[in-house]
């Protein structure tokens, strides 16, 4: 089945402890992409990826690392959560480019105390 | 830069009745513009895309849009909403900087 996978669903965590969101697709798309969703803002893109070794930032990257050392994988890092952090997070990919249809994976609810 | 605005954060519509959820964007270029719906607790889905084809696109579920350049506008309708269209739609718009925004989401209510 042709899906995107997130790991884990839900995370708690504390303030300062690093932490990483797994991302990978099976469909071999080039572009993959993560955002955080915030009640009233819509999402959010956070870094996205045109392809392997290729990552650049969307509208709200401070505070995360991402790296594409792999077509399918595409991990969001937290080096040092903070509470504004605590967010509904998303990762989505798409065949090519920004112009085709992206498939989300399920979401990471992720809460920093 | 590119922006996408959503007109309404609430519409509330009578079951059997049109539903209108309106969007504007702003573009240098021409943009690829979608609609994404997002039920409780779901993730989300494709309704509809313009990628510079027929202005008038048809998607999932009986649902249209127009894309109007002189108005920079991509309003997405429906000739009757039901029930299981109650969810939050949001406008999105991807432009030749590869980034891909989101406008702030519309929540659909259907009214018995």
């Amino acid at each position: 089945e042709a899906q995107v996978t997130q790991n884990p669903r839900y995370l708690i965590t504390v303030t300062g402890k690093k932490l990483t969101v797994t991302c990978s697709q099976n469909m071999n798309h080039e572009y993959m992409s993560w955002y955080r969703q915030d009640p009233g803002l819509g999402l959010r893109q956070i870094y996205y990826s045109m392809n392997v070794e290729v990552t650049d930032k969307g509208d709200v990257p401070e505070g995360y690392k991402v790296s594409r050392k792999e077509k399918r994988n595409f991990p969001l890092i937290l080096e040092s959560p903070s509470p504004n952090q605590t967010s509904l997070y998303f990762c989505a990919s798409s065949l090519s480019g920004n112009s085709n249809e992206q498939y989300f994976g399920p979401g990471t609810r992720l809460t920093v105390t | 830069a590119q922006s996408v605005t959503q007109l309404d954060s609430h519409v509330s519509v009578s079951e059997g009745t049109p539903v209108l959820l309106r969007c504007n964007y702003s573009s240098s270029y021409s943009p690829s513009l979608f609609w994404y719906v997002q039920h409780p607790n779901k993730g989300l889905q494709l309704l509809l895309k313009y990628t510079s084809a027929a202005t008038l696109v048809k998607g999932i579920n009986g649902f249209e849009a127009e894309f109007k350049k002189s108005e920079t506008s991509f309003h997405l309708t429906k000739p009757s909403a039901h029930m299981s269209d109650a969810a939050e739609y949001f406008c999105v718009v991807s432009d030749r900087d590869d980034k891909i925004i989101f406008g702030k989401g519309t929540r659909l209510h259907i009214l018995p």
